[in-house]
């Protein structure tokens, strides 16, 4: 079975200043990550993904994420963090013939402070 | 494209009631939906899946005569929520996957709030 963890469920940091998420999976098998956004009271936005190919994923907003396979990790890094950043983040996964179905981590608040 | 809603956003139910929850993806066939629930400060909890057609596939611990999850067309899944007493109050997500979407990738409804007192 697949679990997700983050490892930090709340990351502050100051306006302009470097921001990393955490994202560590486990599983026995190929898997396919994903990072999401939630804003408060509002369902969840796709930011990154990593199906294969360059282990290094460009989103929106001057997020990437890089995918280690030797540390199981899928961290998202941005070098200077906004206030819009402000927000729930979470990292998911899933793998072939599961039918989309995604394991999500606990979710991670970024807390941008001026 | 690939925009899901739901309806209500939010609603105040008396307990012993019922209520339904519809979830549509507006510019797409979705084969398959998923429903979850969300606890403030925790993470999504997936409760069911729902494939056009036929029943749907509920995870350990959820009641399915409580939760009663219909996925009638390939544009509309409703979840409807029994009884509903007030430990049900919680953040209700869908999110729905087409076959001619970018693979392994769900799209997510705004959610609905759901207060039962």
């Amino acid at each position: 079975a697949q679990s997700v963890t983050q490892l930090d469920s709340q990351v502050p940091v100051f306006e302009e200043a470097p921001v990393e998420l955490r994202c560590n999976y486990s599983s026995s098998v190929s898997v396919y990550l994903f990072w999401y956004v939630q804003y408060p009271n509002q369902g969840l936005q796709l930011l990154l993904k990593y199906l294969s190919g360059s282990t290094l994923v460009k989103g929106i907003n001057g997020f990437e994420a890089e995918f280690k396979k030797s540390e199981t990790s899928f961290h998202r890094t941005k070098p200077s963090a906004h206030m819009s950043d402000a927000a729930e983040y979470f990292c998911a996964v899933t793998f072939p013939n599961a039918g989309n179905m995604l394991t999500f981590g606990g979710g991670t608040r970024l807390m941008v402070k001026p | 494209g690939a925009v899901v809603s739901q309806h209500p956003s939010r609603v105040i139910c008396k307990s012993g009631t019922s209520v339904k929850i519809e979830c549509r993806s507006l510019d797409f066939q979705a084969t398959t939906m998923f429903w979850y629930r969300q606890f403030p400060k925790q993470s999504l909890m997936l409760m069911a899946t729902s494939n056009e057609g036929s029943k749907a596939t509920y995870e350990q611990g959820v009641e399915k005569d409580k939760f009663l999850i219909n996925h009638a067309s390939l544009t509309l899944s409703t979840l409807t929520v029994t009884s509903a007493h007030p430990e049900d109050s919680s953040f209700y997500i869908c999110s729905a996957t087409t076959p001619s979407g970018f693979a392994y990738e769900q799209y997510f409804g705004p959610g609905t709030r759901l207060t039962v007192t």
